[in-house]
């Protein structure tokens, strides 16, 4: 079984700031993956990145990095230079394994509102 | 690119109606994922489909079901609807079977009342 937690409901952050937004996960599984997903008001679930176990360099794109920590189990997003559309909920995400042994769907963590004051 | 577009975008029902919600995919990929919303649930998967048969299935009733055409759009289904179905309902196409080339459409937002 897998399980994502984020603990931070919400968060606040001033524009122009870094913030981090918390994820940890349990999985059995030796090989396995993170995603972070951006979601706004409108409701689409946006990409923002992802995280290999076996990736050496934590991965980045553009303003957002991943902190990434095998040994506790973690994979925190960190947003730099905070904009005002950045302003949404932000899930973290592990593919999760069927019957198959491939990938076939997401679980998903509870997510964390986020909000960017001016 | 069109992206993942889902159709109606608002969907207002009564308890014990059935409710059809569609999903057509990115040109040239072949899997649709569907996803439920609630805020005490939170995101759970609902099934997907690759090349019109059903790969994947998440732990919802049969009231639940889906199906997907020859040209991988996708519709689901509910039938008598309860009100705790009342949801964001995402869908989800890859052109392959893995969640790594997801693309999310805007979903549709049922209520039932």
């Amino acid at each position: 079984a897998q399980k994502i937690t984020q603990t931070q409901p919400g968060m606040f952050v001033q524009e122009k700031e870094a913030v981090t937004l918390d994820c940890t996960y349990d999985t059995s599984d030796q090989s396995y993956g993170l995603f972070w997903y951006k979601q706004p008001s409108s409701g689409e679930m946006i990409f923002l990145i992802y995280q290999g176990s076996y990736d050496e360099q934590n991965a980045t794109e553009g303003r957002y990095s991943l902190n990434f920590q095998k040994a506790r189990k973690s994979a925190n997003l960190v947003i730099s230079a905070s904009q005002l559309g950045d302003s949404a909920m932000y899930f973290c995400a592990m593919p999760r394994r069927g019957i198959s042994g491939s990938a076939r769907q997401l679980t998903f963590g509870s997510g964390t509102q986020l909000t960017v004051l001016p | 690119k069109a992206g993942v577009t889902q159709t109606p975008r608002y969907l207002i029902k009564t308890r014990g109606q059935q409710v059809t919600l569609s999903c057509s995919p990115i040109s040239g990929h072949r899997s649709v994922s569907w996803y439920q919303q609630t805020p005490g649930q939170g995101l759970q998967f609902l099934f997907e489909y690759f090349s019109e048969t059903q790969r994947n299935k998440g732990n919802f009733p049969g009231r639940f079901s889906g199906r997907q055409f020859s040209n991988s759009r996708s519709e689901m289904n509910v039938s008598t609807l309860e009100l705790g179905d009342s949801a964001l309902y995402l869908c989800a196409s890859s052109y392959n079977d893995r969640v790594y080339g997801y693309t999310f459409g805007s979903g549709t937002r049922l209520t039932v009342v």
